[in-house]
């Protein structure tokens, strides 16, 4: 099964501040997801970034927010911008896993847990 | 709307004290129901995946059953080490590989 490397895997920051989080994959695969759990909340989905073409968000989630890059098949990034306390969060980086019946099962990066003073 | 409730919330057991975790959901065609394992710190750990009612896999100490309405994780003998937060998810009819989750059951054995 593929690794997913994340980072940071944790940081505490300021209010008004913008930071992105980086996820490494060691295999090459064509979708990466974004999710992120609050605190007592369920796993949410941020949105899916495709290799080439812009990623695809959520309702509830927009592109000036949480801008996403994905410059080739094993890496993307998520930023987190103008950061107020409600963004302290985990912020997950998904991949799928396999083909066919096996396509829709998710793997998971260790996440990234943010702290918004 | 897709929707996963899952109870108990918490749940702690003795060592070897057998129960059985549930999940149930609302989803217009069921594509999949997935459990998976959060340890504290980690990103979730996949344990099974259900596609149809009547459906059931086991993987060590877990048994995972679907019905048309809800999902149980029964958990047998249980040991310290199966300590963790356990999430159901289901697969919505749109969005590829989208899951929706619920907020988790978590589970604290005792020795």
């Amino acid at each position: 099964s593929a690794v997913i490397s994340q980072k940071p895997s944790r940081d505490i920051c300021q209010r008004g501040t913008s930071l992105t989080i980086q996820c490494q994959v060691d295999s090459q695969v064509t979708m990466m997801f974004w999710y992120r759990q609050q605190p007592g909340q369920s796993l949410t989905l941020i949105a899916t970034a495709n290799q080439g073409s812009e990623a695809t968000y959520e309702s509830g989630f927009v592109i000036d927010k949480f801008p996403i890059s994905r410059p080739n098949l094993t890496f993307s990034t998520l930023t987190v911008s103008n950061m107020s306390p409600e963004d302290s969060s985990i912020y997950l980086c998904s991949i799928g896993l396999g083909g066919g019946a096996g396509a829709n099962v998710l793997t998971f990066g260790a996440g990234s847990r943010l702290t918004v003073l | 709307e897709d929707q996963v409730t899952q109870s108990p919330e918490a749940l702690r057991l003795q060592e070897g004290e057998s129960s059985s975790l549930n999940c149930s959901y609302t989803v217009s065609g069921l594509r999949g129901l997935f459990w998976y394992r959060q340890d504290p710190g980690k990103g979730p750990e996949f344990l099974f995946t259900l596609y149809s009612a009547g459906e059931e896999k086991e993987k060590e100490r877990l048994k995972a059953t679907l019905t048309k309405k809800e999902s149980f994780l029964h958990i047998t003998a249980p040991k310290p080490e199966d300590s963790a937060t356990y999430l159901c998810a289901v697969q919505a009819p749109t969005g590829f590989q989208k899951l929706v989750f619920g907020t988790g059951t978590r589970l604290l054995v005792s020795p």
